[in-house]
């Protein structure tokens, strides 16, 4: 089976960094995603590393380190409205079906 | 217009009642997914479908089934209803490595 651990609340204020971390235990492993979910509303994909390293898209990266089963989503230049849930997941399976972490409630204040 | 729509958006319903979500999409994905959240946890996968004729159990399908119409259709149901289905219902679709997600389904079970 599939199990991912990240922290369940972190603040930061506004124009800072954060970093979110997630580690996870796989019976197989292809990659890890991040999405992010503001409150009520539909999960939206931020990334997906399949390989070691640092990927950067605008304000966010994420980073994988397949030896350590472990990956962080970077968020950069915080802005109020990055407040959000941001979720872990891992796909598995023929239909690379999800796994998600509990979730990371990020709140940035002023 | 959205790519993955759900109906309706709420619903309360009462114990032992048979109800139905329903999920359609317009992105031509083969893959669809039905997913529950619940306050402060991440998404647990209710079943998935590669296509028609192909349907699978997620972690917990105990209590749900579901029918791919088309391509475009994937419904949910609760058979008979109790109320610790009170959830967020998600639906989605994937290519590749992005899960598309619906808005959700906002169900009370009373």
């Amino acid at each position: 089976g599939q199990s991912l651990e990240q922290p369940s609340e972190v603040t930061a204020v506004e124009g800072a960094i954060v970093q979110i971390n997630c580690t996870y235990q796989t019976s197989g492993f292809y990659g890890l995603s991040w999405y992010q979910q503001h409150d009520g509303g539909a999960p939206t994909f931020l990334s997906y590393n399949a390989l070691d390293g640092l990927e950067e898209t605008g304000r966010f990266s994420s980073f994988l380190s397949r030896s350590d089963s472990y990956g962080y989503l970077l968020l950069q230049e915080l802005q109020m409205k990055d407040s959000a849930s941001y979720f872990c997941a891992v796909p598995s399976g023929s239909a690379r079906q999800l796994t998600f972490g509990s979730g990371t409630q990020l709140t940035v204040l002023p | 217009d959205a790519d993955v729509t759900q109906t309706p958006r709420n619903r309360i319903t009462k114990t032992g009642k048979r109800i139905m979500l329903e999920c359609s999409q317009t992105k031509g994905h083969d893959r669809m997914y039905w997913y529950r959240q619940d306050p402060g946890l991440g998404l647990r996968l209710i079943y998935y479908s590669f296509d028609v004729k192909d349907i699978n159990k997620g972690e917990i399908s105990d209590g749900y089934s579901v029918s791919r119409q088309a391509q475009a259709k994937f419904s949910l149901s609760l058979e008979s209803a109790i109320p610790n289905q009170t959830a967020l219902y998600f639906c989605a679709t994937s290519e590749e490595n992005t899960q598309y997600f619906g808005p959700g389904t906002r169900l009370l079970v009373l």
